[in-house]
C-alpha cells in the first residue's frame, strides 16, 4: 500500500522567512503532485513533478523530487500572508491514474 | 471553460435519508474521481471513472455508498441510507489521459444530522 507522509503537518512562520515542506513516499513512484487548499474551498493544482531531480518554481514557491530517496520538497522563500493555505503533496503509481494524498501542511504566514 | 461543477454545494440531511451528489467534469476530460474530505481521515478516494466505467471502487467504505456514470458530463454519488459519520465534503475531480493532472470541483459540503 502507498503511503504518503508530510511533514510539518502545521507550520506557522513570519513574513519574510523561508522553510520547507517535506513529503515522503513508500513505493515507487512516476509523478508527485502539490496541490494548495485555502479554507473552504476546492484545491488547486501547483506543480507537476515527473522525473528525478526535476524542479518546479512559481514565484515564492519551488518544488523538487528525488525519487530515489522517494522524497519531495516544497520550498517557500520570502513567505508572504497570502500563501497561507494548506498544501498537500500527491502521488500516482505507475501505470495508474489514482493519487493518494499526504496529510496535508497546514502554513500561516503571520504578518 | 468552467471547470468541475458540483452540486449542491451544501447539503443538509437527517440520518437515514437519500442523499444524491453531483458532478459535471470538464468537457473532453476522461477520467472522474470521487474523494471524500474529514479532519480525522483527510482526503480519500472514494471510486473513479475512465471512459464512464468504474474502474476503482475500492475505496467505498460500504454498500451504503454508490456511484454512477450515465455518460461523459454526469456522475452521481449516492448515499443511502446516511449517516451523521458520513458528514464530509465530497470532492468530483477530472483529468485527461496523457496529463494525469487533476481538476477538482468546489466541493459539496455534507452534513447528517
Amino acid at each position: 500500500e502507498l503511503k504518503v507522509e508530510q511533514n510539518p503537518l502545521f507550520l506557522s512562520m513570519q513574513e519574510g522567512k523561508n522553510y520547507t515542506i517535506y513529503c515522503n513516499y513508500s513505493t515507487t513512484s512516476d509523478r508527485l503532485y502539490w496541490y494548495r487548499q485555502d479554507p473552504g474551498k476546492s484545491l488547486e493544482s501547483l506543480f507537476v513533478l515527473l522525473s528525478n531531480g526535476a524542479v518546479k518554481q512559481e514565484g515564492r514557491l519551488m518544488a523538487s523530487l528525488d525519487t530515489k530517496a522517494r522524497l519531495s520538497t516544497l520550498h517557500i522563500t520570502a513567505a508572504v500572508h497570502d500563501l497561507s493555505a494548506t498544501y498537500f503533496c500527491a502521488v500516482g503509481r505507475r501505470g495508474g491514474n489514482k493519487l493518494t494524498f499526504g496529510t496535508g501542511t497546514q502554513l500561516k504566514v503571520e504578518l | 471553460d468552467a471547470g468541475v461543477i458540483q452540486s449542491p454545494r451544501h447539503e443538509v440531511t437527517e440520518m437515514g435519508q437519500e442523499v444524491t451528489l453531483r458532478c459535471k467534469p470538464i468537457s473532453g476530460h476522461d477520467y472522474l474521481f470521487w474523494y471524500r474530505q474529514t479532519m480525522m481521515r483527510g482526503l480519500e478516494l472514494l471510486i473513479y471513472f475512465n471512459n464512464n466505467v468504474p474502474i476503482d471502487d475500492s475505496g467505498m467504505p460500504e454498500d451504503r455508498f454508490s456511484a454512477k456514470m450515465p455518460n461523459a458530463s454526469f456522475s452521481t454519488l449516492k448515499i443511502q441510507p446516511s449517516e451523521p459519520r458520513d458528514s464530509a465534503v465530497y470532492f468530483c475531480a477530472s483529468s485527461l489521459a496523457g496529463s494525469h493532472t487533476q481538476y477538482f470541483g468546489p466541493g459539496t459540503r455534507l452534513t447528517v444530522l
